[in-house]
């Protein structure tokens, strides 16, 4: 059980050039998530899938799109990469909310990426 | 829209004091409020979460508070250890169906030995 995978670990490109950021979870769970993570701001939410076949852009979706392969994948593309853009980013998964109301995310290594 | 706000960015305790960080969220209908722990070049775990029903939790050296009349929560740490030294973020669900999580910005807690 590998929980939440995410290729590649790292990541240079140059200003314009484009990438796709895969993810993978092996928890059947519904709800799929892309942060970014910068120092000082804390996680921020990109786009996240609440299931399988719906995509919504969260707080900083500009310069991302995002495919929902199907249940298990998630992946995050930079059309044309910016300098801006250097960050960490996570993919995290969740399941649906069960009695006890957890919204637990379990998230990925993470993919440092560098924009020159 | 929703907002998360932490403090402090930072907090230096000795070892075996406690440590304290402090969240306040703006919406009403926040539910759910978890506290992630992130060692340094690892990725965030969840540590442990309240939910708006109930005041407190306990999990060991861990306490979550949660005061929703002032809308705010609290992490406490006791007996803290060098192991405790990492970065950690509050978060909130708001109400509705979603499962969006709106995370603070990070606190940078050093247990010096």
């Amino acid at each position: 059980n590998a929980g939440v995978t995410q290729t590649p670990k790292f990541q240079v490109l140059k200003t314009g050039q484009s990438m796709t950021l895969q993810c993978a979870q092996d928890m059947n769970h519904n709800s799929m998530y892309w942060y970014r993570q910068d120092p000082g701001m804390g996680l921020r939410l990109i786009y996240y899938s609440a299931s399988e076949g719906t995509t919504d852009k969260g707080e900083v979706p500009n310069g991302y799109n995002v495919s929902r392969l199907n249940k298990r994948e998630f992946s995050l593309r930079l059309e044309s990469a910016a300098p801006s853009q250097t960050s960490v980013y996570f993919c995290a998964s969740s399941a649906l909310p069960g009695a006890e109301g957890s919204y637990e995310q379990y998230f990925g290594p993470g993919t440092r990426l560098t924009v020159t | 829209g929703e907002n998360v706000e932490q403090h402090p960015s930072t907090l230096s305790v000795q070892e075996g004091d406690s440590a304290v960080i402090k969240c306040t969220y703006s919406d009403s209908a926040s539910n759910y409020f978890p506290w992630y722990k992130q060692e340094l070049g690892k990725r965030p775990q969840l540590i442990i979460d309240i939910r708006s029903n109930v005041g407190e939790k306990k999990d060991q050296r861990i306490a979550v508070t949660l005061n929703k009349t002032a809308k705010h929560f609290s992490l406490h740490i006791t007996e803290t250890q060098p192991e405790d030294s990492a970065v950690y973020f509050c978060a909130d669900v708001t109400g509705g169906a979603t499962n969006k999580l709106i995370f603070g910005t990070g606190t940078l807690l050093a247990v010096q030995p």
